[in-house]
């Protein structure tokens, strides 16, 4: 089982809709988590971190759920900048490798 | 301002031919990560520093090495590029390995191997 699972999509979705990714992972022990958005052929970027008690960024919001050890984000009102690849990353807070990625979800905003 | 810069952008290098790329930090931070990437696939692991101690990944090939001279200043030397490596080298950052820890990325260098 991977470490960190995210549906891959694509998710094509009109301006001013309202998407929402999820993204699974398996160590119980995983410490923090993020989001991080990813243009084509460029490097990821954070977008946010996740906390416990979710958190807000404008029109994006984040969820965790230690229980279901699921994590979402939740985008409000997309906009065509919007379109990228969102990356799901668990720290598993360990020394070595601690950050798992996800393979990543495809958004596309369409006008 | 940037904080974590790699040199070149783009290399294009021959078969068989050695190749160096470079990642230079400006944010002090301990551990320092090279990860390969591939079309529509997640960020790979290829090793880490964590100050001068170096580890590998238990699955990167042998023809892929590191050196970190210093704290700010990280190289991937690739001895043999065969096609299947061409793609996106990025590297990044992390302050102290902490759970807590976000990671940065620089731009990434992106190899063509002809």
């Amino acid at each position: 089982r991977k470490e960190v699972e995210q549906d891959p999509g694509p998710f094509n979705v009109p301006e001013g809709a309202t998407v929402a990714f999820n993204c699974t992972y398996s160590n119980s022990a995983s410490q923090s988590f993020f989001w991080y958005r990813q243009d084509c052929r460029k490097e990821p970027k954070l977008l946010m971190s996740v906390y416990s008690s979710g958190n807000e960024d404008g029109r994006f919001t984040a969820q965790l759920n230690r229980a279901s050890q699921y994590i979402s984000l939740l985008i409000r009102d997309s906009k065509l900048s919007d379109s990228a690849t969102y990356l799901c990353v668990v720290n598993i807070g360990r020394t070595g490798n601690q950050f798992y990625f996800g393979t990543g979800t495809s958004l596309t905003v369409i006008p | 301002d940037a904080m974590v810069i790699q040199n070149p952008r783009y290399q294009v290098t021959q078969f068989g031919k050695p190749v160096t790329l470079s990642c230079s930090q400006t944010l002090n931070h301990n551990v320092m990560y090279w990860y390969q990437q591939k079309s529509s696939q997640a960020p790979k692991l290829l090793f880490h520093y964590y100050d001068k101690d170096f580890n590998n990944e238990a699955d990167t090939p042998d023809n892929f090495q590191s050196r970190r001279p210093n704290t700010s200043f990280c190289f991937l030397d690739i001895r043999s590029p065969g096609l299947g490596d061409a793609a996106m080298y990025l590297c990044a950052t992390s302050r102290s390995g902490a759970s807590t820890d976000t990671q940065y990325f620089g731009p990434g260098t992106r190899l063509t191997v002809l």
